[in-house]
């Protein structure tokens, strides 16, 4: 599986924008992005996902370079609510019933 | 309902107990996950079932035991643990396939200390 490359935390202020960084620099051409966040406490849940374009969602937009070595989850003003471990994971399509492959993601700390 | 649940919350057992976890969720999904969370670090997956067969067993040992009676239930029966199973456990479920993509569904896991 090709692996992903994440600082091991970030911290930002609250209600200003959050850039997190995800290197993958031997995505293959099939390979989606994937992000996930764990809260304290509780499971991963779904953020986004992405193939080449640039994605919105009403939780974060994912910036995908284009040559698609990296991508940028952005979270466009974070709250307080928003600290967790973020997730990049490269997956294949229609991988319905594969597990996914966390990283060390990156814990990002949001400062009231 | 978007919702995996997973009961208990919380539990205390000692090396010779047998205990069992579960996991329901009832959006239909046909493959369902077990993963293992130490303190600190991601989740790594235990078993995976498809169409309720255990699909993926990732090497796990005997002492624990995976179970699927039904598309909605996954159990993971615990036998002989050891301090170092201590753990979050989490279940997890998505479609089967159909999709390009497809969402994995979280429960918030049961938080296991073996003493």
């Amino acid at each position: 599986d090709a692996k992903t490359t994440q600082p091991n935390s970030m911290e930002s202020n609250e209600e200003e924008p959050v850039h997190l960084p995800c290197n993958h620099s031997t995505i293959s051409g099939t390979d989606y992005i994937h992000w996930y966040r764990q809260l304290p406490s509780q499971g991963p849940e779904y953020v986004i996902h992405g193939l080449t374009s640039n994605v919105n969602n009403r939780m974060a937009s994912l910036a995908i370079a284009e040559d698609r070595k990296s991508s940028t989850l952005i979270l466009h003003r974070a709250t307080l609510r928003d600290a967790a471990v973020y997730y990049c994971i490269l997956r294949l399509p229609f991988s319905g019933n594969t597990p996914l492959v966390f990283g060390k993601g990156t814990r990002l700390s949001v400062i009231a | 309902d978007t919702e995996v649940t997973q009961t208990p919350k919380h539990l205390v057992m000692g090396m010779t107990n047998k205990k069992s976890l579960k996991c329901e969720q009832h959006m239909g999904h046909r493959a369902m996950y077990w993963y293992k969370q130490k303190a600190k670090k991601p989740p790594e997956l235990m078993f995976v079932y498809s169409y309720e067969k255990l699909s993926i067993n990732e090497s796990v040992p005997s002492r624990f035991s995976p179970e699927c009676p039904n598309s909605s239930l996954l159990n993971l029966h615990l036998h002989a643990l050891q301090p170092e199973d201590s753990a979050l456990y989490l279940c997890a479920s998505s479609q089967e396939s159909g999709r390009h993509y497809n969402e994995q569904f979280f429960g918030p896991g049961t938080r296991l200390t073996v003493l």
